[in-house]
């Protein structure tokens, strides 16, 4: 068990650039969150996969945001013509059930839009 | 909309002393609440958690309670240690939206200073 990892850890982009990121949950955990963090603040509930499906998504994720998660495994979050106010700290946290309550988080993603 | 209020923002302490952080949250649908202590540069630890239907949970040094009436939940920690030292951050599961499954709704974070 290795835990949650992301990549990239870092992302310097152009304003209006597409950015993809990455999330590999721990080993059999079949529930997926992601969540947004910005200086200062804790993190923010963006949306949540149960294997394959995407049962959930907050007000935050606006039509620009995506998210998948192919075959239950890794996820994907991608930001599509980036703005200032995406600059933050996107995390992944991953579960195991929905028996286990306990969530995990990845070191995260830093994401700085110039 | 469902909010969790935490305080102090920042708390300083000497070695050894006790440092207590409060939370209360508004949904009262939530039924976990997590205790998360990140560090710079990191993602956030679970260092405990507490369901509803008890009120105190204990791990060492670190223990949290739980008042559901009041909707307050505290975390506290004795014997401190400068590797204490770091963001605490408490949360509660959105307990109205069932398919959101445990998404989390944080607080602001406490930055605790343990100087030796």
């Amino acid at each position: 068990d290795t835990g949650v990892s992301q990549n990239p850890r870092h992302k310097i982009t152009k304003r209006g650039q597409n950015v993809t990121f990455r999330c590999d949950p721990i080993s059999e955990h079949n529930r997926l969150y992601w969540y947004r963090q910005t200086l200062g603040q804790g993190p923010e509930f963006l949306t949540y996969f149960q294997n394959e499906a995407q049962l959930e998504k907050s007000r935050l994720l606006s039509d620009r945001f995506s998210a998948e998660r192919p075959k239950g495994s890794f996820s994907t979050l991608e930001i599509q013509r980036t703005e200032q106010g995406d600059s933050a700290m996107y995390l992944c946290a991953s579960s195991l059930s929905l028996q286990t309550y306990e969530q995990y988080f990845g070191p995260g993603t830093r994401l700085t839009v110039t | 909309g469902e909010n969790v209020e935490q305080h102090p923002s920042t708390l300083s302490v000497q070695e050894g002393d006790s440092a207590v952080i409060k939370c209360t949250y508004s949904d009262s649908a939530s039924n976990y609440f997590p205790w998360y202590k990140q560090e710079l540069g990191k993602g956030p630890q679970l260092i405990i958690d507490i369901r509803s239907n008890v009120g105190e949970k204990k791990d060492q040094r670190i223990a949290v309670t739980l008042n559901k009436t009041a909707k307050h939940f505290s975390l506290h920690i004795t014997e401190t240690q400068p590797e204490d030292s770091a963001v605490y951050f408490c949360a509660a599961s959105m307990g109205w939206r069932e398919q959101a499954g445990t998404a989390l709704i944080f607080g602001k974070g406490t930055t605790l200073s343990v100087s030796s």
